[in-house]
């Protein structure tokens, strides 16, 4: 079972501020990272999968980094809207075990 | 990318009852799952869906408990048996996307309280 961690656990926001979290996750056999967001009451919608270390991916307001040679990934919001509020899960793979292992996630609420 | 319903969308059941949850997808899916989020937890991973065969449990969940039903490749079924409080959880299934690395898309969840 991978030790996945994510901080803060909770994370208020004004809205228009900008914002970022981290996920840390162990390095050795690293196949694949993953970005879910999970609004209430709402599926758990993917945002990103990362693979490269450099890797810079960009949705709109919301882009992500990737170092796997030291096991983490940020998570960046930009000028956060109430839409934003959710909880956001990471989940990395591993060579040889293809099933994703989550962090407990980042909730995060913007104040309007 | 798959559209997957779950029936019922919330209970409340008494303890010692079981209650069968149900996932259907709008297409045809070869890897299926179910997960289950207990307050404060993570999301973790109870077992493969797999069609045809037994159910691939994962370690600390058993199929007595959880039994799993995957008829075809559209529906499958998790049961979650002799309920106690500590069962209260959401229970996501989700598949997997076959031409991506791993990239899964999910239910809506059943949120389920025992009393």
């Amino acid at each position: 079972i991978l030790n996945v961690e994510q901080s803060p656990q909770s994370l208020h926001v004004q809205e228009g501020d900008s914002t970022n979290f981290t996920c840390s996750f162990p390095s050795s056999n690293f196949y694949a990272l993953h970005w879910y967001r999970w609004e209430t009451a709402k599926s758990p919608e993917a945002l990103f999968v990362m693979t490269l270390n450099g890797d810079e991916k960009k949705k709109g307001r919301i882009s992500a980094t990737l170092n796997t040679k030291e096991g983490y990934s940020y998570l960046y919001i930009k000028g956060s809207q109430p839409e934003d509020s959710a909880t956001y899960l990471c989940a990395p793979l591993n060579f040889g075990n293809e099933k994703l292992t989550f962090g407990t996630g980042t909730r995060l609420t913007i104040i309007p | 990318s798959a559209v997957i319903s779950q029936k019922p969308s919330r209970d409340i059941c008494q303890r010692g009852t079981s209650l069968t949850i149900q996932c259907q997808v709008d297409s045809q899916v070869t890897m299926m799952f179910w997960y289950r989020q207990q307050p404060g937890q993570s999301l973790t991973l109870i077992a493969t869906a797999n069609q045809g065969s037994e159910a691939t449990y994962e370690s600390g969940f058993v199929i007595d408990k959880f039994p799993i039903s995957r008829p075809n490749l559209t529906f499958s079924t998790l049961t979650v048996s002799n309920m106690s409080p500590e069962d209260s959880s959401i229970y996501l299934c989700s598949v997997e996307d076959e031409g991506s690395s791993y990239e899964q898309y999910f239910g809506p969840g059943t949120r389920l309280t025992v009393t």
